[in-house]
């Protein structure tokens, strides 16, 4: 099974910050990697697709980025509701699966 | 618009089978891949399964000796049935459509316990 690897597990950040999520591939997964947003008691919600592809009804301070087996979601200006738990997931390969997750919180 | 919503037991008992269900609206069972994801206390989320556009299935090989992905065009739902369930089992079962999980319903919490 291909691990990704989420870091940080938990991230504190001050409004209007830079803010980077990274998830390692144990394996080549191309462009196969997508990201999720969750907030408490509410389904995951779609964010990034193919790795660098913005969802639609995003806005646009997120964004995506690949790096060899390396992703990385950033949001370049942190607002309120941009806290809760973020996730990875790679379908290259069966199974697919997911990153443990990053909890992000305001300072 | 795009709905999904799942429906499921509540509780259920160590080795018995799961039976949920995802009613959709707003768009054809016949044109999209339907998936289902599990949110476990031990291990997080987990990717089960889907059902392809076509009608045939593929199963995370963790479950796939317990686990049938089904559906029923008509009634626009999505079936998931999963046997010999576990304490470890407990969690919140969602269905999600597509390849990249653009719509999630809002989950169903499943308990496994005597």
């Amino acid at each position: 099974d291909i691990q990704m690897t989420q870091s940080p597990a938990s991230l504190s950040a001050s409004l209007e910050e830079i803010v980077t999520i990274t998830c390692q591939a144990s394996q080549d997964i191309g462009n196969w990697l997508a990201w999720y947003q969750q907030k408490p008691g509410k389904s995951p919600q779609l964010l990034i697709h193919s790795a660098t592809s913005l969802a639609d009804g995003i806005p646009s301070r997120f964004s995506g980025s690949r790096s060899g087996t390396q992703y990385s979601l950033k949001i370049s200006r942190l607002q309120v509701e941009d806290t809760g738990i973020y996730y990875c997931l790679q379908r290259y390969s069966n199974p697919w699966t997911f990153g443990g997750g990053t909890k992000l919180e305001l300072k | 618009q795009v709905q999904l919503k799942e429906t499921g037991p509540g509780l259920v008992q160590p080795t018995q089978t799961l039976s949920i269900t995802c009613t959709v609206s707003g768009f054809s069972l016949t044109s999209y891949y339907m998936q289902w994801v599990r949110q476990t206390p031990g291990k997080g989320l987990e990717w089960m399964g889907f059902i392809r556009s076509g009608g045939s299935t593929e199963y995370n090989s963790e479950f796939k000796s317990r686990l049938s992905i089904s559906r029923d065009t008509s009634k626009n739902q999505v079936f998931l049935k999963m046997n010999s369930l576990k304490t470890e089992d407990t969690g919140v079962y969602y269905c999600a459509r597509d390849l990249i999980l653009a719509y999630w319903g809002q989950g169903t919490l499943v308990t496994v316990s005597s």
